[in-house]
Parts: C-alpha cells; structure tokens; sequence
C-alpha cells in the first residue's frame, strides 16, 4: 500500500522565494496534517485539513505560510516569502479519522539561505 | 496549554541492554502512541494505547498506559543497533495530539 507521499524531498533555496512543499495522503483518509519539525521546537502541528477544508490553523506561524488542499489527493503548503527561520523538516501525515493514529510521510528537508 | 514531559531526551545503551522511558502530562488523555522515528524519514507508529492500564507488546517493544491517564511508558527489551532512532509519545485529549520532544537512542560501539 502506498503511504503518505511528500515532495520535493530536499529543497534548497534563497530566501525571499516562493516554496511549494506538496502531499499525497493516503488513498481514503478524510484528514491531512502538516508538521514543522526543528531541533528547538521538536514536531509543531502547522494545519490540518478535514475533507479538504481547513479545520484547525491556528500553528501557521505568520501570514507568510498558507495551505491548499484543492482535492481529496493533495495538498500544498506554501512559504511566500521565505526567511532562513523556515528551515525545517515538514511533515504531512493523513488519517481515516481523530480517534486513529497519523500516518506520515518522509518529509520535505527545507534550507532556506 | 497541555504539555508532554517526556524522558529521557536521550539514552546511550550497550546492545543488549533493555531500554524505558515514558511520557508525563498533568492532564489527562484517552489515547497514547508511541512513534519512532529514523533520520531521514517520518515518524512510524510502533504501538497504540486506547485503555487507561492496557499494557501492549510489538515485538521486543511494550507500552503502558498509565492508570491515572497522565502517563505512558515504553520498553524495549534486548536493543539491537536497528533501535537507534527517536522515540515519541503523543497523547490524545478531545482530538488534540499533544506530542512529546521525543527521547533520542543511542546505541554505544
């Protein structure tokens, strides 16, 4: 079974660029989660997303980040501009509901320099 | 807010050896899971917890959820190199999934 999938995997760039990080859930799982990991902070809950609606944003940090999930197959998380401090691995993870575990994916390693 | 104390941040162990730790809360939670976590990848569950007492085993790996709610506990038994990685708890209350900072395990050469 395929799992949760993220892309890029790696993305290195300047700061004051756009970045679009991406996930596919997994195929029937109603809610899709994005995560910021850093060492300082450890693993903070950015949004998540019930039936493609955003339910709970209240961990995007600034007005800079945004999330989509147009379809019930994808979502984007978006960093416009970009600053160094946004260096992190981000998560997406999906589940078939609240009360079961989150799945997640490998993650999208971002550099911002 | 609801916060999770999890410890150790981190362990060096000789293989072979048996490895706790476990997560504390002053609230109460009706779910617990346990995450490891190896670099370059997201965090897998390894167990769930839905009863307060239930005591569960994944191979080598049991957990507990603690009788008052506000803890867990995770044990591996005889560790192996594979076991290096992170461990997270995460407690669920009303929905919310609160997670720990994670335990770092480090197996000594």
């Amino acid at each position: 079974d395929a799992g949760v999938i993220q892309s890029p995997r790696h993305e290195v760039t300047e700061m004051g660029q756009e970045v679009t990080l991406r996930c596919k859930p997994i195929s029937g799982h109603d809610y899709l989660f994005w995560y910021r990991q850093t060492m300082m902070r450890g693993l903070e809950l950015l949004i998540y997303f019930n039936n493609n609606v955003p339910i709970d944003d209240s961990g995007m940090p600034e007005d800079r980040f945004s999330a989509k999930m147009p379809n019930a197959s994808f979502s984007t998380l978006k960093i416009q501009p970009s600053e160094p401090r946004d260096s992190a691995v981000y998560f997406c993870a999906s589940t078939l509901d609240l009360n079961q575990p989150q799945h997640f994916g490998d993650g999208t390693r971002l550099s911002i320099l | 807010g609801q916060q999770l104390n999890q410890s150790p941040q981190s362990m060096f162990i000789q293989e072979g050896e048996d490895v706790s730790m476990n997560c504390t809360s002053s609230s109460i939670f009706n779910t617990w899971l346990w995450y490891k976590q190896d670099p370059g990848e997201g965090p897998v569950l390894l167990i769930a917890l839905y009863k307060a007492g239930e005591l569960t085993s994944n191979g080598r790996l049991t957990a507990q959820f603690g009788i008052t709610r506000k803890d867990s506990f995770l044990n591996i038994s005889a560790s192996i190199p594979s076991d290096v990685g992170i461990y997270f708890c995460a407690g669920r209350s009303n929905y919310q999934l609160i997670w720990g900072a994670g335990t770092k395990l480090i197996i000594k050469p």
